[in-house]
């Protein structure tokens, strides 16, 4: 399996475009995650789902930020419109589906970096 | 905020000496897990410990937990320069069996191997 694939690798952008950022995760893999990483906070997680579905959107900063996975092997991340402050690696990690006491594992794409000038 | 705070925030040590890395947490969990990432790479999952184990091994790699104090602990024995990299704890304290495993990491710890 080729992994978690993450588009694009990179993303330079003007304040007020519109970003968008693309995931495929790991065929078989239920859950879908999105996070950000910065200097100043860290790993956040933004969103994910489960079966295609948004479970908790809490992280998402605000409502310039909105996700999508209309279907099982693909989901975005919008940005719209951009501030320099979203500059950020944006990561997408998926994961199995967890019986019950079984816990799993996340599996990180290499990451969108973002740059908004 | 942040459900784990690695200790130290940076470690430098020579090739052939041994690391440890501390996490501590703030609420019950059930499991605990540990991550690296290589620069300006993802990260990729090392280890997990369930909150009813105390100890775990893989390789060179050691894992402690202790759920009386929140803490856990990640010892790389016999490092290498190609250990270089971020190591990140997360916890998985979402209480629900089957229902989703949302992770909270925490801040880090940069390790350096020098040769």
């Amino acid at each position: 399996d080729a992994g978690v694939i993450q588009s694009p690798r990179h993303e330079v952008t003007e304040m007020g475009q519109e970003v968008t950022l693309r995931c495929k995760p790991i065929s078989g893999h239920d859950y879908l995650f999105w996070y950000r990483q910065t200097m100043m906070r860290g790993l956040e997680l933004l969103i994910y789902f489960n079966n295609n579905v948004p479970i908790d959107d809490s992280g998402m900063p605000e409502d310039r930020f909105s996700a999508k996975m209309p279907n099982a092997s693909f989901s975005t991340l919008k940005i719209q419109p951009s501030e320099p402050r979203d500059s950020a690696v944006y990561f997408c990690a998926s994961s199995p589906a967890r019986p019950p006491s079984l816990p799993d594992t996340q599996y990180f794409g290499p990451g969108t970096r973002l740059t908004v000038l | 905020s942040q459900q784990g705070e690695e200790d130290p925030q940076a470690l430098s040590i020579q090739e052939g000496e041994n690391a440890t890395m501390n996490c501590s947490y703030k609420t019950s969990i059930n499991n605990l897990q540990w991550y690296r990432q290589n620069s300006g790479r993802g990260l990729v999952h090392l280890i997990l410990i369930r909150s009813n184990e105390r100890e775990k091994h893989s390789g060179r790699l050691r894992v402690t937990l202790d759920t009386s104090k929140k803490s856990s602990s990640l010892l790389i024995t016999a490092s290498r320069a190609a250990d270089t990299a971020s190591y990140f704890c997360a916890t998985d304290g979402s209480g629900l069996t089957g229902g989703g495993n949302k992770l909270t990491f925490g801040t880090g710890t940069q390790l350096k191997v020098e040769l």
